[in-house]
């Protein structure tokens, strides 16, 4: 079983609307969380990252975090074209970063 | 703002040649890391290093070495290219927090 699962999509949506991007992982004893966006052809830039359970936000973007079912969303609020790009989530502790294999998001004007 | 450069956004090799992938960081970082990225794989960790003169293997190490002469370079040297090397290649770099920051990648073709 890989330790941080991800549907990879693609995923396309119509501007304006909510997306809801979605990972899973295995090992308990992760205690940090991030995500991603990757442009067509560019490097990762961080986007957002979280050290506990609950919620984060940062403008239009929610990151959500549940512990106990080892579960971690990206919410993105009022989308737009320039979302789209390939989100990862990754986990990690002590260091160490594992990362989802990326979900491909595409909004559409 | 951190700032990670690799020396080359595209770059042609043919099978067999010697490849040289640099790496630079801004920040004073100690950790740096080489992933390579295909598409259905992921992203995957190559290499890294926790300080000068340091490194450890990473999940795919095998057709690979690297270098770290100075803090702030990171090389990633393929010693004889092959086909299945063909790949996005991606350097991060990691400080006292646990967030990596990642180059813009180098796209390397083996012919």
């Amino acid at each position: 079983q890989k330790e941080v699962e991800q549907d990879p999509g693609p995923l396309s949506v119509p501007e304006g609307a909510i997306v809801s991007l979605n990972c899973t992982y295995s090992n308990s004893a992760f205690q940090y969380f991030m995500w991603y966006r990757q442009y067509s052809r560019k490097g990762p830039e961080l986007l957002m990252y979280t050290y506990s359970s609950g919620n984060k936000e940062d403008g239009r973007f929610t990151a959500q975090v549940d512990k106990s079912s080892k579960y971690i969303s990206l919410f993105i609020r009022d989308s737009q074209p320039s979302d789209s790009a390939t989100y990862l989530c990754a986990a990690g502790s002590q260091g160490n970063l594992i990362f989802g294999k990326g979900t491909k998001l595409s909004v559409k004007p | 703002d951190v700032k990670v450069t690799q020396s080359s956004r595209y770059l042609v090799k043919r099978t067999g040649e010697k490849v040289f992938l640099e790496c630079v960081q801004d920040m004073d970082h100690e950790n740096m890391f080489w992933y390579r990225q295909d598409p259905g794989l992921g992203l995957r960790l190559i290499y890294f290093s926790y300080d000068v003169k340091m490194k450890e293997k990473g999940d795919i190490p095998e057709g690979y070495s690297v270098s770290r002469e100075k803090k702030e370079r990171f090389s990633l040297i393929l010693e004889s290219a092959s086909t299945n090397q063909t790949s996005m290649y991606l350097c991060a770099s990691r400080g006292s927090t646990d967030t990596q920051y990642f180059g813009p990648g180098t796209r390397l073709t083996v012919l």
